[in-house]
């Protein structure tokens, strides 16, 4: 099984700053990676697919990198409405999906 | 317009077994490519994915739950049912079915979910 490590696991920001979330694979999932933002009470949010596709309706200010095993999701100047937790997921290992443990983003 | 909904017991007394309904419209999963999955929240913590089911009628289960895990489908119904056995409080959490349209993209719709408390 494919295990996702996400860092931090909260992570402060102020409003119009730069978030930088990490998302490391136990093994290469090539570039199947997808993010997904969840608030309070809501169900997830599909952010971004093939590591760094932004899904329908995304905002320019999200942005995905990487491949093989260490991902990042960029949230370039944060909003209020961005203040909430963001999970990734692999789907390399078509059989199985694994998601990793979430990162908190706070406002500082 | 995609939707997807759960439905399902809110309260399950342990040793029970949990069905749960997703009952979709907007796409059919007759469709090559499209799946639709299981996840689970439990209150607090993380998403845990549980199990996929495809068009072609493949299925797929979590490793650590395969053996309590049923996924099925009625194509003409437009619905997903999961099934699992055995349940214990551990298994409290809220219950998500979403969509999958191909082999190379995320989930990208999701039901609102629906909480299912085990508890004697």
């Amino acid at each position: 099984e494919i295990v996702m490590t996400q860092s931090p696991a909260t992570l402060s920001v102020s409003p119009g700053e730069r978030a930088t979330l990490s998302c490391r694979a136990s093994q290469s999932v090539s570039s199947n990676l997808a993010w997904y933002q969840q608030k309070p009470g809501q169900a997830p949010r599909l952010l971004i697919y093939g590591a760094s596709t932004r899904a329908t309706g995304i905002p320019a200010r999200f942005s995905g990198s990487g491949s093989g095993t260490e991902f990042t999701l960029t949230i370039s100047s944060l909003q209020s409405e961005d203040f909430a937790v963001y999970y990734c997921q692999q789907y390399n290992n078509w059989l199985l999906y694994t998601f990793g443990q979430g990162t908190k983003l706070e406002i500082k | 317009q995609v939707t997807l909904r759960e439905s399902g017991p809110a309260l399950v007394k342990p040793t029970q077994t949990l069905t749960l309904t997703c009952t979709f419209s907007g796409f059919s999963l007759s469709t090559s490519g499209m799946c639709v999955s299981w996840i689970r929240q439990p209150p607090g913590k993380a998403l845990e994915w549980l199990a996929r089911i495809d068009w072609d009628d493949d299925k797929y289960y979590s490793t650590s739950l395969k053996t309590r895990l049923t996924i099925s489908k009625d194509t003409s119904k437009n619905q997903v049912v999961l099934t699992m056995t055995n349940m214990d409080p551990v298994d409290t959490a809220t219950y998500y079915c979403a969509r999958t349209p191909g082999a190379v993209a995320g989930l990208d719709y999701w039901g609102q979910g629906t909480l299912v408390t085990v508890s004697s």
